[in-house]
């Protein structure tokens, strides 16, 4: 079954510094893949999808993730990190009728 | 547009106690319907999918159980709470299979004393 691993529960970083969250998949190379975030005492939203039609692919609030086959990972990044950036990210793959999230990433920025 | 509604949004309850969590989407028709469990240090787990009125498909062998009684209201159910059932409880839908996405409700908090 596919599975995807997410490096490091907790990550902080400072307000304007890159921020890289890191999401690995199982060895067979998934045709979708996705990154949602969940801001304190929310439910989920999406904040970009891979489907396979472009490697590099971006998201919402200045997100974006880029596919690479030979180091199976999916990782998440964004320039210059801001407050509200602050929440935590999960990646996740399909396989039959669901979904199967990673462990999640809770992003701390500070200032 | 599409809404999705959970309630309530937070419940305090005693163990052995019953409970009855309810979803409904607006907007759509025949949506895929999930509950999930998020609890602490424990990522994300679904609990139950649903394909359509009456299918239901169970992932996790547990005291809960879910309903769908009509095409977008999903029920999350339990006849004796326990104090691990205690966390947030997240209902989504979506539009097809697990590639398409998931949109997510507000969640309930649940605690079980």
């Amino acid at each position: 079954a596919q599975s995807v691993t997410q490096l490091g529960s907790h990550v902080s970083v400072s307000e304007g510094a890159l921020v890289l969250l890191r999401c690995n998949y199982s060895s067979s190379v998934p045709p979708y893949l996705f990154w949602y975030v969940q801001y304190p005492n929310q439910g989920l939203q999406l904040l970009l999808k891979y489907t396979s039609a472009a490697t590099l692919v971006k998201g919402i609030n200045g997100f974006e993730a880029e596919f690479k086959k030979s180091e199976t990972s999916f990782h998440l990044t964004k320039p210059s990190a801001h407050m509200s950036d602050a929440a935590e990210y999960f990646c996740a793959v399909p396989g039959g009728n669901k979904l199967t999230f990673g462990t999640g990433t809770q992003l701390k920025v500070e200032l | 547009s599409q809404t999705i509604h959970q309630w309530p949004a937070t419940l305090v309850q005693p163990v052995g106690s019953p409970l009855s969590l309810e979803c409904t989407v607006e907007g759509t028709s025949n949506p895929n319907l999930y509950w999930y469990r998020q609890a602490a240090g424990r990522g994300l787990q679904l609990l139950f999918y649903s394909v359509g009125i009456g299918q239901i498909s169970s992932e996790v062998p547990q005291n809960l159980s879910a309903s769908r009684p009509q095409d977008r209201q999903f029920i999350l159910s339990s006849k004796k709470l326990l104090l691990s059932d205690s966390g947030f409880y997240l209902c989504a839908w979506s539009t097809g299979g697990a590639v398409e996405t998931q949109y997510f409700g507000p969640g309930t908090r649940l605690l079980v004393l």
